[in-house]
């Protein structure tokens, strides 16, 4: 059974970096699919901000591209996204799931984490 | 980037009656599209991908069904169960970046 799980602060500061880290297990990241990063602010609806594949091509959302990055840490199964100079509308919940590759860098998302909120306030 | 418009924004049905949710692509996304059901405090499940194929991973039941191809698509849940009354998202990734739709709600009549 997939499972993916989220970690990282629940609360951040106007203009710090976010850093979330997604915890693999049941498949081995090195052995295929895309890893994704999605949210979802309160009340609303979902927004792609990026995927990476096993061997480290990135893919993201031109909306967000000047302040992301994900990268993967195969030795222990994980990726992580970094969200550079939050502000107020960064406040969501961020999501990780592996993504099928029907294209390179396009898929569905057939397994999620139960997210991890983060909120920006001063 | 594709715009995908799901309607209606809701749905208030009686269990054990049919749903029709409906999905449109601003332009073409081939057969590009899944289908996601979201229950409150829960992350979304894949439902259908490749517009009409049922996940299997998950354990999809099959009164779920997608169809569509192009620019129009529809999820349809042949019979209501309780547990189906929930927000379901679109998601179309024949082209970057990846978009979702804006959400129906199902909602018990």
């Amino acid at each position: 059974q997939v499972q993916l799980q989220e970690s990282g602060p629940g609360l951040l500061k106007p203009s710090e970096t976010l850093s979330l880290t997604c915890s693999v297990s049941g498949y081995s990241i090195s052995s295929g699919y895309h890893w994704g990063w999605i949210r979802q602010p309160p009340g609303k609806g979902l927004e792609w901000i990026g995927s990476i594949s096993r061997s480290g091509s990135t893919y993201y959302n031109p909306s967000l591209q000047s302040r992301v990055a994900i990268s993967v840490g195969t030795s222990k199964n994980q990726f992580s996204l970094w969200v550079s100079s939050v502000t107020a509308a960064d406040t969501a919940m961020y999501y990780c799931a592996r993504q099928g590759v029907a294209v390179a860098g396009r898929g569905e998302f057939d397994y999620w984490g139960q997210g991890n909120l983060v909120i920006v306030s001063s | 980037e594709i715009v995908l418009t799901q309607s209606p924004g809701t749905l208030s049905l009686s269990p054990g009656e049919r749903a029709t949710l409906s999905c449109r692509a601003s332009q073409s996304v081939s057969s590009y599209l899944a289908w996601y059901q979201q229950k409150p405090g829960q992350a979304p499940r894949l439902l259908i991908y490749g517009a009409s194929i049922r996940a299997t991973g998950t354990g999809i039941p099959a009164r779920f069904s997608g169809s569509g191809s192009g620019t129009d698509f529809a999820l349809t849940i042949s019979r209501l169960e309780p547990e189906d009354f929930a927000v379901y998202y679109c998601q179309q990734y024949g082209d970057s970046p990846l978009t979702f739709g804006g959400g129906t709600k199902v909602e018990i009549k």
